[in-house]
């Protein structure tokens, strides 16, 4: 299994300012993800880190909002930018083991934006 | 569009029942899938994974995996108050990408 980590775990931000959360995963893994969950709500895919290059986002979210990094194997990162009350979340990351495939999330990051 | 549906619940059973909680997909290129179980304010935790069609057992836990009928289950047996949680149902594709596809999860409340 993979063990994730995050941080910040929480956080009050003002609104128009950026939050960066940062991902670790303690093995190789193959594929790494943002999901965003509103209390109560689903789980919403934001977009698939990629080793190297861009990530691929899902419709709704683009990189001007949500840019993302992911400089190696093990670690990413998600800025939420120009913050506005409606993002207002709990920021989750995830990663697929790389022996099993099997998906492990991180404790999330609880956002509260002003 | 490839989809993964629950009943959002509540399912309410008493403690020491047998829970039963379902998913269908609609993906027939869903090759592997999970069952994972949210507690309030936490995030996400894997408990079980199935790949191939029957059942699979791990302790109080049984999946059951049916493709012919896209259908999955998860039974948890002997249910205790601590089992209540929203249980979310995944799949994926093999091979290629992997871009899971998450149910809405159901409610499970074990009542003593």
């Amino acid at each position: 299994s993979a063990v994730i980590s995050q941080k910040p775990s929480r956080d009050i931000c003002q609104r128009g300012t950026s939050l960066t959360i940062q991902c670790q995963v303690d093995s190789q893994v193959t594929m790494m993800f943002w999901y965003r969950q509103q209390p109560g709500q689903s789980l919403t895919l934001i977009a698939t880190a990629n080793q190297g290059s861009e990530a691929t986002y899902e419709s709704g979210f683009v990189i001007d909002k949500f840019p993302i990094s992911r400089p190696n194997l093990t670690f990413s990162t998600l800025t939420v930018s120009n913050m506005s009350p409606e993002d207002s979340s709990i920021y989750l990351c995830s990663a697929v083991d790389r022996a099993m495939g099997e998906q492990y999330f991180g404790p999330g990051t609880r956002l509260t934006v002003t | 569009q490839k989809e993964v549906e629950q009943n959002s619940g509540p399912l309410s059973v008493p403690e020491g029942a047998i829970a039963s909680l379902n998913c269908t997909y609609s993906d027939r290129g869903s090759q592997s899938f999970f069952w994972y179980r949210q507690y309030s304010g936490k995030s996400p935790e894997l408990i079980m994974s199935i790949y191939s069609n029957g059942d699979k057992e791990d302790g109080r836990f049984t999946a059951q995996l049916n493709k012919a009928s896209q259908y999955v289950s998860l039974l948890i047996r002997d249910s205790q108050p601590s089992d209540s949680a929203t249980y979310l149902c995944a799949g994926s594709s093999s091979g290629g990408s992997y871009i899971p596809t998450f149910g809405r999860g159901t409610s499970l409340i074990v009542h003593p």
